[in-house]
């Protein structure tokens, strides 16, 4: 079954402009962690913020902040002040217990347009 | 510099002859992951190892080998490989406290593999 879901398969914002890239995920671990990646189209993964399950706050990290409803299980991305060099390809990710595999379920991904 | 380094970054070969693409990683990760990541299927996991000598088969498996001998590289090989094992192939490393912690997965530059 999928865990992680974005349903934005692509996404346009006007450079300055705030954006929010969509996440919502499934698990019945109660600890549990989502992640967001950037993939520019250079092709490397980079991370970029972390929210923990049990975590009271959401998580900033400079111009990136996760909105984290739990009840609904969304930990959605937004951007603010979007800049051209944030075109890219975001990832949505969870790691729950699993298991002994600290694997990575990803999202398919939201493909990120800032125009000028 | 910490990091995780991957080596060839392109390959193209023919099917059928043998291949090992590199992963080495200087952070003292005891957590190693390869992943395939394929147009429209986000990245899915390979294999995994969560120590020297441990490894164990993610979601694909199927046409590739891992080995584990020491702490810091971890290689991916493919015996015979076919045309449907074209694709992206990234190697990530991280540590193991707490699998919903955040332990983030550091992934290295990726292995465009393409095979004829």
């Amino acid at each position: 079954a999928q865990k992680i879901t974005q349903t934005q398969p692509g996404m346009f914002v006007q450079e300055k402009e705030a954006v929010t890239l969509d996440c919502t995920y499934d698990t019945s671990d109660p600890s549990y962690g989502l992640f967001w990646y950037k993939q520019p189209s250079s092709g490397e993964m980079i991370f970029l913020i972390y929210q923990g399950s049990y975590d009271q706050q959401n998580a900033t990290e400079g111009r990136y902040s996760l909105n984290f409803q739990k009840a609904r299980k969304s930990a959605n991305l937004v951007i603010s002040a979007s800049q051209l060099g944030d075109s890219a390809m975001y990832f949505c990710a969870m790691r729950d217990s699993g298991g002994s595999n600290y694997k990575l379920t990803f999202g398919k991904g939201t493909l990120l347009t800032v125009n000028p | 510099e910490a990091q995780v380094t991957q080596n060839p970054r392109y390959l193209i070969t023919v099917t059928g002859k043998k291949l090992t693409v590199t992963c080495s990683q200087n952070m003292n990760h005891e957590y190693m992951s390869w992943y395939r990541q394929d147009p429209g299927l986000g990245l899915r996991q390979i294999y995994y190892s969560m120590n020297v000598e441990v490894t164990d088969k993610g979601d694909v498996p199927e046409g590739y080998k891992v080995s584990r001998k020491e702490k810091r590289n971890f290689p991916l090989i493919l015996e015979s490989p076919s045309p449907n094992q074209t694709s992206l192939y990234f190697c990530a490393s991280s540590l193991t406290r707490l699998a919903g912690g955040p332990d983030t997965q550091y992934f290295g530059p990726g292995t465009r593999l393409t095979v004829l």
